[in-house]
């Protein structure tokens, strides 16, 4: 899989939008890049993925850039309930191997 | 029933006792996935099962045996563990070439 790198951590204040930035400057043109979070005390769950366009859910939202080398996870109001590890993970769904292989994330630290 | 179960939340065992782990999920996924997550890092790919087969081993020492036993239960079997196996170990289950992994929230282990 290719490698991302992410910030080891960001603050962000409750209610205002968070940016979290994703580098991902040897992707291929099959990998999907996904969104992880993982609470305290809690397993990984899963945010948002895409290919090439922005994507939004209920969640969150994905910005990629044009030529794919970097992403963008969009929390619209950070609540202190967003404070976690957020991990950008990329992925290629014909690839046999098919399993998800976590980078260091960022840690998200969200103050009232 | 959209969850991946987990039991038991906590172990302590001793170095010569075996014990097992159990990770339930009724979502029809046919991929499920063994993590282990040190404290304050990354988890990282132990096993994979697709459609009952393991397909992936990460070179995990042979003190770890999985077992998949239908499609709906995975175990991992312990046994002539070290201190360092310490560890949060998560189960997570998916499409098979799906995109989005639902873990469960993990088996927290002590070895002593």
């Amino acid at each position: 899989d290719a490698k991302t790198t992410q910030p080891n951590s960001m603050e962000s204040n409750e209610e205002e939008p968070v940016h979290l930035p994703c580098n991902h400057s040897t992707i291929s043109g099959t990998d999907y890049i996904h969104w992880y979070r993982q609470l305290p005390s809690q397993g990984p769950e899963y945010v948002i993925h895409g290919l090439t366009s922005n994507v939004n859910n209920r969640m969150a939202s994905l910005a990629i850039a044009e030529d794919r080398k970097s992403s963008t996870l969009i929390l619209h109001r950070a609540t202190l309930r967003d404070a976690a590890v957020y991990y950008c993970i990329l992925r290629d769904p014909t690839n046999s191997g098919y399993a998800l292989n976590f980078g260091k994330g960022t840690s998200l630290l969200v103050t009232p | 029933d959209t969850e991946v179960t987990q039991t038991p939340k906590h172990l302590v065992m001793g170095m010569t006792n075996k014990k097992s782990l159990k990770c339930e999920q009724h979502m029809g996924h046919r991929a499920m996935y063994w993590y282990k997550q040190k404290a304050k890092k990354p988890p990282e790919l132990m096993f994979v099962y697709s459609y009952e087969k393991l397909s992936i081993n990460e070179s995990v020492p042979s003190r770890f045996s999985p077992e998949c036993p239908n499609s709906s239960l995975l175990n991992l079997h312990l046994h002539a563990l070290q201190p360092e196996d310490s560890a949060l170990y998560l189960c997570a289950s998916s499409q098979v070439r799906g995109y989005g992994y639902t873990f469960g929230s993990g088996t927290r282990l002590t070895v002593v």
